[in-house]
């Protein structure tokens, strides 16, 4: 089956513009998760959706926002960019938001601010 | 969330048996323990995930003792293919049915031929 497929692979914004990335997840899954990896800060929870509904949010600015669909596919918003949001965001896909429920990330969107 | 402490690197040549061993001193009673896999500009990748003795995949090995304060995470017989980044995670269950997966610094680990 297919995995989770994030859009774009890579993506070069401008301080101050807004980006929103895409991320479709496996099939029958329905929670979906966004992470931020940087070199510095390593992997960091930004949001957890399931059902269209946010469940859970990490410790980010108001500047980074997200939605889920009802098909489950799920969108993140980083508005006013800064040099330091440059990363990798991945997206995680599971059956439900369950401990004991295997997250199947995707190969993330590499975001570069300049 | 409990902090997990793991070795920041470690070699090993190829086909030997490699343990990364994490301390997860601050465990509660409902956590589980995961370790993810992470090649360089990829997402991570589930190893294996128990709550206590000892857990068996096709890729790897869990060990946990029974006090639950650390883990063991068994890679038999590495390859090259085996260099990347584990992580080993405490995953609290909050009963409310959401959940949020903390990393660490994760143990590179480098397989050398």
């Amino acid at each position: 089956k297919a995995g989770v497929t994030q859009t774009p692979r890579y993506l070069i914004k401008t301080r101050g513009q807004q980006v929103t990335l895409s991320c479709s997840p496996i099939s029958g899954h329905r929670s979906v998760s966004w992470y931020q990896q940087t070199p510095g800060q390593g992997l960091q929870f930004l949001f957890e959706y399931f059902s269209e509904t946010q469940r859970n949010k990490g410790n980010f600015p108001g500047r980074f926002s997200g939605r889920q669909f009802s098909n489950s596919r799920s969108e993140m918003n980083v508005s006013t960019l800064e040099l330091g949001d440059s990363a990798l965001y991945l997206c995680a896909s599971s059956l439900e938001p369950s401990v004991d429920t295997e997250a199947f990330f995707g190969q993330g969107t590499r975001l570069t601010v300049v | 969330l409990a902090k997990t402490t793991q070795p920041i690197s470690m070699d090993s040549y190829e086909g030997q048996e490699v343990n990364i061993t994490c301390s997860h001193n601050n465990i509660a009673t409902n956590d589980y323990i995961t370790w993810y896999q992470q090649f360089p500009s990829q997402g991570p990748r589930f190893i294996i995930q128990g709550y206590k003795t000892k857990v068996t995949n096709e890729v790897a090995s869990l060990f946990i003792p029974a006090d639950r304060k650390s883990s063991t995470l068994s890679l038999p017989r590495v390859s090259l293919s085996d260099t990347a980044v584990y992580y080993c995670l405490v995953v609290p269950w909050s009963g409310a049915g959401s959940y949020q997966l903390t990393f660490g610094k994760g143990t590179k680990l480098s397989v050398i031929p």
